[in-house]
């Protein structure tokens, strides 16, 4: 069974730019997830996916930060523009169902970003 | 309000020798759940256990072992003849039944020395 993946796993951007992070879950879970995780920090829920609707995304920056799961398959993540504190790796996770209770959540490598 | 705290930073122990992760965590709910991840270099989190707040015996899954003590709020982790492999960040991470929000520790990096 293939992984979470993510693209791209690294990028280096100048401040003000904008980014898009992709990622496609394992094939059949409903739930998406993205994290922020800041160098020595623990991952940061910033928003969670259930099929194509959005559950929970409190955390997300939205006057920078904007995802979406059109189809209810992919996912794409964007910031614009992007400032330093943005700099942070990217993780995405997706488990068969909503809720930590029950369905433990797969992750992806991650995507590097970098904000100069 | 809702805490987890690694007071641990960094921890190197040479090859097989014992480790203790420590976790603690703050929550007045009385339906959690706990969790360790390990965070390889490769970037991905595994995930290693997943304990709910009614079930305080303690687990042994081969090498690991973790030890879950609701009177002093923790959840430790151990890992017995540790190995070069078990290098890594490791996580522990609380959710509240009420609102199914996670929560994550800062991480411990554990070194493990040949």
């Amino acid at each position: 069974e293939a992984g979470v993946a993510q693209s791209p796993r690294y990028k280096i951007i100048e401040k003000r730019q904008s980014v898009a992070f992709w990622c496609n879950p394992i094939s059949g879970h409903a739930t998406l997830y993205w994290y922020q995780q800041i160098l020595g920090q623990g991952p940061k829920l910033l928003i969670q996916f259930q099929n194509n609707g959005v559950v929970d995304d409190s955390q997300l920056p939205k006057d920078r930060f904007s995802a979406e799961r059109l189809k209810g398959v992919d996912s794409t993540l964007k910031i614009q523009p992007a400032k330093l504190e943005d700099s942070a790796v990217y993780l995405c996770a997706s488990s068969p169902q909503r809720g930590y209770r029950s369905y433990e959540q797969y992750f992806g490598p991650g995507t590097r970003l970098t904000v100069t | 309000a809702q805490k987890v705290t690694q007071a641990q930073t960094e921890i190197s122990v040479v090859e097989k020798e014992d480790v203790t992760l420590d976790c603690v965590y703050e929550t007045r709910d009385t339906t959690y759940y706990l969790f360790w991840y390990k965070q390889p270099p490769s970037g991905e989190l595994v995930f290693l256990i997943r304990r709910n707040s009614f079930d305080e015996q303690n687990e042994i899954s081969g090498r690991y072992s973790w030890n879950f003590q609701k009177s002093t709020s923790s959840f430790n982790f151990t890992i017995t003849a540790s190995q070069v492999v078990d290098s890594a960040v490791y996580f522990c991470a609380l959710v509240m039944n009420r609102d199914d929000k996670i929560i994550f520790g800062k991480g411990t990096r554990l070194h493990i020395l040949p």
